[in-house]
């Protein structure tokens, strides 16, 4: 049973427009979530977190928003460049999982942004 | 920010034979560093949680024997694939954990993977 699920595997853009990914989550316990972008061939690199105690977090063109409720989150970027094409990882942890750093990822949305 | 590296990023191997990949926190120490496996069009599987000093701690499904974890020292970790088969080959990706100031959590980096053929 798949607790972190990103049910789209592609999306394609626009340059200049706006990119938005989503990711559910199925375990209420999870009080921690970050994305991360990976090229191929190479390690993931972080993006951009949020915990549970807020509803947003923005960091330059990359916002992340957590509706707990429906346990959905999804990360907008603004403006779509095409150095963003890449694979998105949606991931999350459970309480003291942090301190464990143990996360549970999705399976990932690949962004392709054309000029 | 922290930073990992892996070695080496490629190796090709024949089968039967054994393989290292390291995994090594370059500016910081990670008493837990964790061991993924990417399968293609797949995401990020976690193999086992690397503890420095003792045991690791393997996933379900994964063979102890087969994936030999060692975490010597608070800035190496090392994966050895023994027995190598043509279905291990993958991309294996370390990660390590450090404590963030500024987010008052740890944080997981991830080191730019090791892609393991074996032929």
């Amino acid at each position: 049973d798949q607790q972190v699920k990103q049910n789209s595997p592609s999306l394609s853009v626009q340059e200049g427009r706006i990119s938005i990914l989503n990711c559910d989550y199925t375990n209420s316990m999870f009080d921690y979530f970050l994305w991360y972008k990976k090229y191929p061939a190479e390690g993931p690199t972080f993006l951009i977190s949020i915990s549970s105690i807020k509803d947003k977090n923005e960091d330059g063109r990359f916002t992340v928003f957590l509706n707990k409720s429906a346990k959905h989150l999804s990360l907008h970027i603004v403006p779509s460049q095409p150095g963003d094409s890449a694979v998105y990882f949606c991931a999350a942890s459970a309480p003291d999982g942090g301190s464990q750093g143990n996360l549970i990822f999705g399976k990932g949305t690949k962004l392709s942004v054309k000029p | 920010g922290a930073v990992v590296s892996q070695h080496p990023s490629r190796v090709i191997c024949k089968s039967g034979t054994s393989v290292k990949i390291e995994c090594r926190s370059l500016d910081f120490q990670a008493t837990t560093m964790f061991w993924y496996r990417q399968f293609p069009k797949k995401s990020l599987m976690l193999m086992a949680t690397s503890n420095e000093g003792s045991k690791a701690t393997y996933e379900q499904g994964v063979e102890k024997d087969k994936f030999l974890i060692n975490h010597a020292s608070l800035t190496l970790s090392t994966l050895t694939v023994t027995s190598a088969h043509p279905e291990d080959s993958s991309f294996y990706i370390c990660s390590a954990i450090a404590y963030s100031l500024g987010e008052g959590f740890y944080e997981q980096y991830f080191g730019p993977g090791t892609r393991l053929t074996v032929t």
